[in-house]
């Protein structure tokens, strides 16, 4: 059972560039997320999906676009890199359905170095 | 203001110490509370929640909240290396998608 997938696990891009960094997981979670952490400022949500076919904006959501074609990938876009997008990307799963946060497990994250 | 704040330390205790961590909030509709354990290059991992006021105890673990003050704790006892790791503490009203978390603490337990 590996969980959450998460690739790349690191990356160095340079400004401008597209990049899609790529989340997989297998436990047919209903809910899906992306957060970015950044030192000081804590996990901080991009976007998020409560179901295959449905996405929501986060708290820090510009210049990321998400899909949800399915339930156990949840892709997430950078169009046009910029250097502020430098960040360890998390990507997390859960049971919402559930009623109960302790379903939530994070991926290993992927280190993004933009130029 | 931040939702969430959370003293980033570090903090360095001896093995077996209690540590405590804590972290304040601002928004009262706040009724889930969590606290993550992240080990270095790697993804938070789940430890505890409480929802809405109380304690909450697991092994060498307890949790409290109080919503009065709006302040959560989180107490280690019987510290050890392996307890050595960020924690972070994340709260929300009843919905999944907007968990707020606070930036960390980083807690060093030497032996």
């Amino acid at each position: 059972i590996a969980g959450i997938t998460q690739a790349p696990t690191s990356q160095i891009l340079a400004a401008g560039r597209r990049m899609t960094l790529r989340c997989t997981q297998d436990m047919r979670h209903n809910a899906m997320y992306w957060y970015r952490q950044d030192l000081g400022l804590g996990l901080r949500l991009i976007h998020y999906s409560n179901t295959a076919g449905t996405t929501g904006k986060g708290e820090v959501p510009d210049g990321y676009s998400v899909s949800r074609a399915n339930t156990d990938d949840f892709p997430l876009t950078l169009a046009s890199a910029v250097p502020s997008q430098t960040s360890v990307y998390f990507c997390a799963s859960s049971d919402s359905a559930s009623g109960s946060p302790d379903t939530q497990y994070f991926g290993p994250g992927t280190r993004l170095t933009v130029l | 203001q931040k939702e969430v704040e959370q003293d980033p330390g570090p903090l360095s205790v001896p093995e077996g110490a209690i540590v405590s961590l804590n972290c304040t909030y601002s928004n009262s509709a706040f009724q889930y509370f969590m606290w993550y354990r992240q080990y270095s290059r790697k993804g938070p991992e789940l430890l505890m929640y409480t929802y809405s006021s109380g304690n909450k105890e697991d092994g060498r673990f307890t949790a409290q909240v109080d919503k009065s003050s709006k302040y959560i704790s989180l107490f280690i006892r019987d510290s050890q290396p392996s307890d050595s790791a960020t924690y972070l503490c994340a709260m929300g009203v009843n919905n999944f998608n907007k968990f707020y978390f606070g930036s960390g603490t980083k807690l060093n337990v030497k032996p």
